[in-house]
């Protein structure tokens, strides 16, 4: 159980165009979901938390018109990165959790290659 | 966020020997904490929590211990074996409760 899988797993983009990442609990309803970014050899970095059905709260320094999450249902969430430039390129980690609940469940990642 | 940890080090060990990993963390007010294995381009791996409670939890070949009054969580593994190879990373939950910080993680090398 506490499955949460990503899509895609590697994306390749040219500077400029916006990538969607997804975020899916596969057997749990995910109240709430977390996106993480992790540079090479570094932590995790927690970008935003998202409950479904709210604004996501970002974490100072993380831009939130440049990285735009949508928790629509209870089951996905979405990380949009907007004009994404060579800066953004990194492993991006989404987790999730259910209400009454606080170990979080974390996806494959997806690995974002931004030319 | 609340910091977590210090630098990344390393730990190599031969297989069998036990190995312990350590973590610092800096939130006093911090009551609950998990220790988690990423293997290289992969998701973190939940492995042991604990909550501040408690100083001591076990699980299977794992042992968490915490430290409150210097702020100080380890990792014991014990036998460890090639498969454990990886990094791992101490969390704490953050000031809102559901969000969790992470350490600079601690890369574990199995010498066969």
């Amino acid at each position: 159980g506490a499955v949460v899988s990503q899509h895609p797993s590697w994306v390749i983009c040219k500077s400029g165009t916006s990538v969607k990442i997804e975020c899916r609990s596969l057997d749990f309803q995910a109240t709430t979901m977390f996106w993480y970014r992790q540079f090479p050899k570094q932590s995790l970095m927690l970008m935003a938390t998202s409950n479904e059905g709210s604004k996501a709260t970002y974490e100072q320094g993380v831009e939130k018109d440049k990285f735009l999450i949508n928790h629509a249902s209870l089951t996905l969430s979405t990380l949009t990165v907007t004009s994404a430039h060579p800066e953004d390129s990194s492993f991006y980690i989404c987790s999730a959790t259910t209400r009454g609940q606080e170990t979080q469940y974390f996806g494959p990642g997806t690995r974002l290659l931004v030319l | 966020g609340e910091s977590v940890g210090l630098h990344l080090p390393t730990l190599s060990v031969q297989e069998g020997d036990n190995s312990i990993i350590n973590c610092a963390y800096s939130n006093s007010a911090s009551d609950y904490f998990i220790w988690y294995k990423q293997e290289s381009g992969k998701g973190p791996q939940f492995i042991i929590d604990i909550r501040s409670n408690m100083d001591k939890r076990q699980g299977q070949r794992v042992t968490v211990l915490l430290n409150k009054t210097v702020k100080h969580l380890s990792l014991q593994i014990a036998a460890t074996q090639p498969g454990d190879s990886a990094v791992y990373f101490c969390a704490e939950n953050g000031v809102a409760g559901n969000q969790f910080y992470f350490g600079t993680g601690t890369s574990l090398t199995v010498i066969p």
